[in-house]
C-alpha cells in the first residue's frame, strides 16, 4: 500500500546546530507537503513541493523533493528555541485526496 | 488570515455514547476532510468530501462514523456510539479547489471516551 516512512523519530540538538528529517513514499507521489505540529496544536502547513527535483526555501528551512518524486528532506540551518515541535512530511498521490503522513521527527532543542 | 474553526475544544464521552464534532472550514474552500491523531502518534486519514458526498474514506472510517454539510457552513462529524480506541484529536481541514492546493487544518478537538 501507499506509505511514508519518516526519519528520525526523534532528534535533540543544541541551540545553532543543523537538524534534517526524512521522508521516503513506497511510490512515485503528486506531491508531498510539509507541516509543523507544536505541542498541543495542530499540524500548520509549511510548504508544498510539487516538481521532481524541487528545491524551496524559507528563511532557514529548505525543502527538497527528489528526483523520482518518493523522497523529501527538511533542513533547518542554526536552529533556535522557536523551531521546537514535531515535524511531518504529508504525501500526496495520484489519484487521491487524502494526505498520507509520515510518522513525523520530533525536534527538540538544548538551549 | 481565514483559518478553519472547531468545537468543542475537548469533548468528554461515555463509551457507547453518541458524539458530534464540528468544523467550520475556510469560507471559499470547497473540499473538507476529517483526520485523527491518536496521542504520541502520526495523523491519519478518515475521510474527504466535495460536492456534498464522501469522495474517499480510509478503513478506519467504518459504519460507525458519517460526515455531514448540514448548512453552507458547518462540516461535522458524528460517530455513532464511542468505543474506548476513538479517544484522539480530530482535525477538520479544507481545501480551495482540486489541484495543488494545500489542506489547512484546523485546531482539533480533543475526544477522550470514558
Amino acid at each position: 500500500g501507499q506509505q511514508v516512512m519518516q526519519i528520525p523519530q526523534y532528534q535533540h540538538v543544541q541551540e545553532g546546530e543543523d537538524f534534517t528529517t526524512y521522508c521516503n513514499s513506497s511510490t512515485t507521489l503528486s506531491n508531498i507537503q510539509w507541516y509543523k505540529q507544536r505541542p498541543g496544536g495542530h499540524p500548520v502547513f509549511l510548504i508544498q513541493l510539487v516538481k521532481s527535483g524541487e528545491v524551496k526555501k524559507q528563511k532557514r528551512l529548505t525543502f527538497q523533493f527528489g528526483e523520482a518524486k518518493k523522497n523529501s528532506s527538511l533542513h533547518i540551518t542554526a536552529t533556535q528555541t522557536t523551531d521546537v515541535g514535531t515535524y511531518f512530511c504529508a504525501g500526496l498521490y495520484f489519484g487521491n485526496e487524502k494526505l498520507t503522513f509520515g510518522t513525523g521527527t520530533r525536534l527538540t532543542i538544548i538551549p | 488570515e481565514p483559518e478553519v474553526t472547531q468545537t468543542p475544544s475537548h469533548q468528554v464521552t461515555q463509551m457507547g455514547q453518541e458524539v458530534i464534532l464540528r468544523c467550520v472550514p475556510i469560507s471559499n474552500h470547497l473540499y473538507f476532510y476529517w483526520y485523527r491523531q491518536i496521542l504520541g502518534q502520526k495523523v491519519e486519514f478518515l475521510v474527504s468530501f466535495y460536492n456534498n458526498e464522501i469522495s474517499e474514506k480510509s478503513e478506519i472510517f467504518d459504519d460507525q462514523f458519517s460526515v455531514e454539510r448540514p448548512d453552507g457552513s458547518n462540516f461535522t462529524l458524528k460517530i455513532r456510539s464511542t468505543k474506548l480506541e476513538d479517544s484522539a484529536m480530530y482535525f477538520c481541514a479544507s481545501r480551495a479547489d482540486r489541484g495543488n492546493q494545500p489542506q489547512h487544518f484546523g485546531d482539533g478537538t480533543r475526544l477522550s471516551i470514558l
